[in-house]
């Protein structure tokens, strides 16, 4: 059982196109993330969502368009796509850290956007 | 969220201990250190944490220096498998922006 997956793995895809990318998880925890990892390897956070409602926008462009419809999903939709969108986007999962969870980031395998 | 700093990359052979050291002298009294690495171009994986006590589980030990500026992530056992970016980072562990370094690049060498 994946406990946090991306849908597609893999997108190819020509400039000024919109493109989605799904992540779900099976992990019961009210807060997802997506990341960017670009050529250089750095992983940035770009959103950020605790029970369907935005708690972490980065500087982000606003072709980038996060949506949630209930906690267990988080979406990403991107207009107008440029050659510097090229990179691979993890989306997360995580549960408040107490007693019972450790706060940790679940991470999905990643899906890898090239922009031609 | 603190910083912290770590070395670009290490190596490390085939059955011996990888010790891998990170800086965060920012620290904030709420702050926890957790410890992911990334194989290859997989999803990070979570390690350890830890807040002021060392820790071991069945992946790596973590060892947190008194003052809590510094602390130290041991494989004991390093194998190939082994090779990875290991990532530090200092967070309460709620739903603050959780920022990723650069990390240290593991090499483990036959």
């Amino acid at each position: 059982d994946t406990a946090v997956s991306q849908t597609p793995k893999y997108l190819v895809t020509q400039m000024g196109n919109d493109k989605s990318i799904k992540c779900e998880q099976n992990l019961g925890h009210d807060t997802m993330y997506w990341y960017k990892q670009d050529s250089k390897k750095f992983l940035k956070i770009m959103f950020s969502y605790n029970n369907k409602e935005l708690i972490i926008n980065e500087t982000v462009p606003n072709r980038f368009s996060p949506k949630s419809p209930d906690k267990a999903h988080l979406n990403l939709h991107i207009n107008s796509l440029e050659l510097g969108d090229s990179a691979v986007y993890f989306c997360a999962s995580s549960q408040y850290r107490d007693r019972a969870n450790t706060g940790e980031l679940f991470f999905g395998e990643g899906s890898r956007l090239t922009v031609l | 969220d603190a910083k912290t700093t770590q070395p670009t990359s290490m190596d490390c052979a085939e059955g011996r201990a990888a010790n891998l050291p990170c800086n965060h002298s920012t620290i904030s009294g709420n702050e926890y250190v957790y410890w992911y690495r990334q194989i290859h171009s997989q999803g990070p994986q979570y390690i350890i944490h830890g807040l002021k006590n060392n820790e071991t589980n069945e992946m790596a030990s973590l060892i947190i220096t008194e003052d809590r500026k510094s602390s130290t992530l041991i494989l004991p056992h390093a194998t190939l498998r082994d090779t990875a970016v290991y990532y530090c980072i200092v967070n309460p562990g709620g739903y603050q922006k959780v920022t990723f370094g650069t990390g240290t690049k593991l090499q483990v060498i036959p």
